[in-house]
C-alpha cells in the first residue's frame, strides 16, 4: 500500500522549533517530489514547501521563507520549523507529487500531524 | 499567482448537478488539480491536468477548462460527495497554490 506518515507535531511556545518528518512506503520514494501543505483549524489548505526528487529544487511559501527548511534523506522528508509563530498553528500534511519535480498534482496524502504554537 | 474559487458555499440536493469554478490570475495551461476533503479526512486527488480523473474517481466527476478558467462538475450528487473542494495550480511559482475552497452542502 502506498502510504505517507507524518510525525513530530506537538505543542510548542512561540519562537521555538520543531522538526516534522514524513515517511513514505509502498513506492519508490526517490522518484517523486514531496510537498508540505498545512491547514489551520477551520480554514483551507495552504501550500508550505516542496522538495523535488533529488533535492535540487526547493520552494517555500513567503509566509515561512527564512524560518522553515525542507530536506530529504532516504525515505523521509523533513520540515525544520524555526521561529514558530501562533499563525503556524495547523494540521501539517505531507503529500507525494505524481512526478519528479514540484510541478505536479498531489496523489497521496498522509493523515497529518498537528502543530500548536502557544504560550 | 492567485487562485480564486466560487462560490464559497454551494447548497445542492442529492441527485442534482453541482458546478464549481476556479480561476487563476495568470494562464496555467491545463496544470490544475481538484481535491475533495471530507470532514476529518485528508484531501483526496480527484482530477489532474484539468480534466483527467484520478484512479478511483467516479465518472460523475468531470473537469474542464484551460488557461485561467476551470470548472468541476458533479453530474448527480451522492451523499458521499458532500465536503469541501479545492483547486490547485501547479504551473507557476509558487508550485502549489490552492484556492480557498468551495463547500458543497446538503440543501
Amino acid at each position: 500500500e502506498v502510504q505517507l506518515v507524518e510525525s513530530g507535531g506537538g505543542l510548542v511556545r512561540p519562537g521555538r522549533s520543531l522538526r516534522l518528518s514524513c515517511e513514505g512506503s509502498g513506492f519508490n520514494f526517490d522518484e517523486y517530489a514531496i510537498q508540505w501543505v498545512r491547514q489551520p483549524p477551520g480554514k483551507g489548505l495552504e501550500w508550505v514547501s516542496g522538495i523535488d526528487w533529488n533535492s535540487r529544487s526547493i520552494a517555500y511559501a513567503d509566509s515561512v521563507k527564512g524560518r522553515f527548511n525542507i530536506s530529504r534523506d532516504n525515505a523521509r522528508v523533513y520540515l525544520q520549523m524555526n521561529g514558530l509563530r501562533s499563525e503556524d498553528t495547523a494540521l501539517y500534511y505531507c503529500a507525494k507529487t505524481t512526478g519528479l519535480s514540484l510541478y505536479y498534482s498531489l496523489d497521496v496524502w498522509g493523515q497529518g500531524t498537528t502543530v500548536t504554537v502557544s504560550s | 499567482i492567485v487562485v480564486t474559487q466560487s462560490p464559497a458555499t454551494l447548497s445542492v440536493s442529492p441527485g442534482e448537478r453541482a458546478t464549481l469554478s476556479c480561476r487563476a490570475s495568470q494562464s496555467i495551461a491545463s496544470n490544475l488539480a481538484w481535491y475533495q476533503q471530507r470532514p476529518g479526512q485528508a484531501p483526496r486527488l480527484l482530477i489532474s491536468g484539468a480534466s483527467t480523473r484520478a484512479t478511483g474517481t467516479p465518472d460523475r466527476f468531470s473537469g474542464s477548462g484551460y488557461g485561467t478558467e476551470f470548472t468541476l462538475t458533479i453530474s448527480s450528487l451522492q451523499s458521499e460527495d458532500f465536503g469541501v473542494y479545492y483547486c490547485q495550480q501547479y504551473n507557476k511559482w509558487p508550485p502549489g497554490t490552492f484556492g480557498q475552497g468551495t463547500k458543497v452542502e446538503i440543501k
